[in-house]
């Protein structure tokens, strides 16, 4: 357990469907990012926030949608998916964005997503 | 630009001593970490380094040279349950020396065998 709770664990979805990932951090930590993992390729970063701010988006497709309601709380929102967006969504969080030495990002177990 | 190498696969015996390579090119170093992955797990911290030389913890060691831009880990005493991919990340201030994201290699996926 790294404090960190992501739900659902798997979810298949049509390409015309709209679903939400939701991650939970219980780690008292201000940073939350959303990561991209697919087979045989590294994780990929999505989505920073710090603070509740996104501060970085590196060049997502607008079919997903994040949202950050506070320090604790994050959402995936999905829309319109393409079958190649099937991967594992990994989320994480960290005491702080970036500068501050040792900010080890603590992960979730990640969310299977099967886009038909 | 930004790129990290490490091998794709490795194997190795119970009881033995397997060390992992990590090479990395980016604009603007912060630091390398090194993350463990079960197959349909979190990724969990292994250790950080942002200084040269060597950080030991218990079984596991990280080694890093910044003029080379290379790291390892060694795992030692080999059991069955460090069957798993290690994942090299470094992190990168970018060009504007701002923020710190990580970036993250393919993986290594270690096999160890009876």
């Amino acid at each position: 357990e790294t404090g960190v709770t992501q739900t659902p664990r798997h979810l298949v979805m049509g390409m015309t469907n709209k679903k939400s990932l939701k991650c939970e951090q219980h780690l008292g930590h201000n940073a939350m990012y959303w990561y991209k993992q697919s087979a045989k390729k590294p994780l990929e970063l999505m989505f920073v926030y710090n603070f509740k701010e996104q501060t970085e988006n590196n060049s997502v497709p607008s079919r997903f949608s994040p949202e950050c309601p506070n320090s604790s709380h994050l959402f995936l929102h999905l829309h319109t998916l393409q079958p190649e967006d099937s991967a594992l969504y990994l989320c994480a969080s960290s005491p702080n964005y970036g500068d501050l030495g040792t900010d080890t990002q603590y992960f979730g177990p990640g969310t299977r997503l099967t886009v038909l | 630009g930004q790129n990290i190498d490490q091998p794709t696969e490795m194997t190795a015996t119970e009881g033995a001593i397997v060390q992992i390579n990590c090479t990395y090119q980016t604009s603007g170093f912060n630091g390398l970490f090194w993350y463990q992955q079960h197959a349909g797990e979190a990724p969990t911290f292994l250790s950080y380094n942002v200084l040269d030389g060597l950080e030991e913890k218990g079984r596991f060691s990280s080694f890093l040279s910044r003029s080379k831009g290379y790291s390892y880990l060694l795992l030692k005493e080999l059991q069955m349950k460090d069957s798993a991919s290690y994942l090299c990340a470094v992190r990168d201030r970018g060009h504007y020396n701002q923020g710190g994201k990580l970036i993250f290699g393919q993986g290594t996926e270690l096999s160890v065998k009876p």
